[in-house]
């Protein structure tokens, strides 16, 4: 079936550094894909989207962008901050004619000072 | 614009209570509702979801059932909880028949079963 796979973590990074966190998905069809961000103790929050091949999401300074080749919707940020500390959930449409999401299983993230 | 509720916030409750938690919508009309479990330090587990008034798709079988009295609003109910129905319980929508089916999450309920 459908699944989204992205790296476990967790990840602790130093501040300004460079983040990538790695998700990959099953090739079926041409999915709109999605990164949501969990704050402690709080509901997910919609970070950025691709509803095509070669798109590229941004928001906050982080971006992804859609690879069909690779099946890969990477998130990336050039000088990571404390306040980006929070866990990181990859979706993707769960099939044609699903309003459903298939959700990775999530990284934390820890920006340490 | 578009916002999600959900009450209460947190709650404690003993094993073989009832439960209701709810959730509304404001700004929109027709939204697909969800409800999802998330456990300590896990993933999301989705429990239920709604495509209309009355319309409820379970996606585990549990002790937990929903219902969607209007259009807007989406209740989770056990009659007995059990010690694992602890856990951060999210309501989302989305819109129907839209091209990026992206979802929209509520603030969440902390639920302790003890």
């Amino acid at each position: 079936g459908d699944s989204v796979t992205q790296m476990e973590g967790p990840v602790t990074l130093s501040e300004e550094a460079f983040l990538t966190i790695n998700c990959t998905y099953t090739a079926t069809g041409y999915p709109s894909l999605f990164w949501y961000v969990q704050y402690p103790g709080e509901g997910l929050q919609l970070l950025l989207k691709a509803t095509k091949a070669d798109d590229k999401g941004s928001n906050k300074g982080f971006e992804a962008t859609y690879r069909k080749e690779t099946t890969s919707f990477h998130l990336e940020k050039g000088s990571v901050q404390v306040s980006d500390s929070a866990v990181y959930f990859c979706a993707r449409r769960s099939g044609a004619g699903s309003y459903q999401l298939t959700f990775g299983k999530g990284t934390k993230l820890s920006v340490i000072p | 614009s578009q916002t999600i509720h959900q009450w209460p916030a947190t709650l404690v409750q003993p094993v073989g209570s009832p439960l209701s938690l709810e959730c509304t919508v404001e700004g929109t009309s027709n939204p697909n509702l969800y409800w999802y479990r998330q456990a300590a330090g896990r993933g999301l587990q989705l429990l239920f979801y709604s495509v209309g008034i009355g319309q409820i798709s379970s996606e585990v079988p549990q002790n937990l059932s929903a219902s969607r009295p209007q259009d807007r609003q989406f209740i989770l109910s056990s009659k007995k909880l059990l010690l694992s129905d602890s856990g951060f319980y999210l309501c989302a929508w989305s819109a129907g028949r839209t091209g990026s089916y992206e979802q929209y999450f509520g603030p969440g309920t902390r639920l302790t079963v003890t």
